[in-house]
């Protein structure tokens, strides 16, 4: 699976976007960009995933760029409860294979 | 909503004990898979089962067996505890539609080997 860099930490206040980066300029065509989160002592959560084109769900929505080298996952609102560390993974399917986080963003919402 | 549960939140045994920790879904999903997690380790796959009695090594099995008798529970078994197995450890299960399949996790347990 292709490697992923994103920036160790991040803030945001509270009620605000969270804009949280991600490169992956080795990215193949058959690899989809997924994020999960983890939410301290929690098991990681789900929150979205795309292939090519930008995808909206009830947590998050996520802008992949043209070249796919890059993508942006976007909290529209960040609350407190949002706080967490924030993996970017890319991979063909993760039906069969097992998860790989890097190290991820450290997410804290400021009130 | 899929629902991942995990039988334990935290469990403290004795080294040397055998240590079972149930994992259930309730989706039909075929797919489920426990990790385990450790600082500075990331996840790290245990085993992982495609359906009902089947099992496949993940990267760290030594020390672990797994138990699939039916579709909704998969179970990791410690057969004699030893300190470094202290960890979190995380059940998921697969679902979604093909090409597009996602992992849900549980909440985690974790474990404490004195």
């Amino acid at each position: 699976d292709a490697k992923t860099t994103q920036p160790t930490s991040m803030d945001c206040a509270e009620g605000r976007a969270a804009n949280l980066p991600c490169n992956h300029s080795t990215i193949s065509g058959n690899e989809y960009v997924y994020w999960y989160r983890q939410i301290h002592s929690q098991g990681p959560q789900y929150i979205i995933h795309g292939l090519k084109n930008n995808e909206t769900n009830e947590m998050a929505s996520l802008i992949i760029t043209e070249d796919r080298k890059s993508s942006t996952l976007i909290l529209p609102h960040a609350t407190l409860r949002d706080t967490a560390v924030y993996y970017c993974i890319v991979s063909p399917d993760t039906g069969r294979r097992a998860l790989t986080f890097g190290s991820g963003t450290r997410l804290q919402v400021q009130p | 909503d899929v629902k991942v549960t995990q039988s334990s939140r935290y469990l403290v045994k004795r080294t040397g004990e055998k240590v079972f920790l149930e994992c259930v879904q309730d989706m039909d999903h075929e797919n489920m898979f426990w990790y385990r997690q450790d600082p500075g380790l990331g996840l790290r796959l245990i085993y992982f089962s495609y359906d009902v009695k089947m099992k496949e090594k993940g990267d760290i099995p030594e020390g672990y067996s797994v138990s699939r008798e039916k579709k909704e529970r998969f179970s990791l078994i410690l057969e004699s505890a030893s300190t470094n197995q202290t960890s979190m450890y995380l059940c998921a299960s697969t679902g979604g539609d093909r090409g597009r399949e996602t992992q849900y996790f549980g909440p985690g347990t974790r474990l404490l080997v004195l």
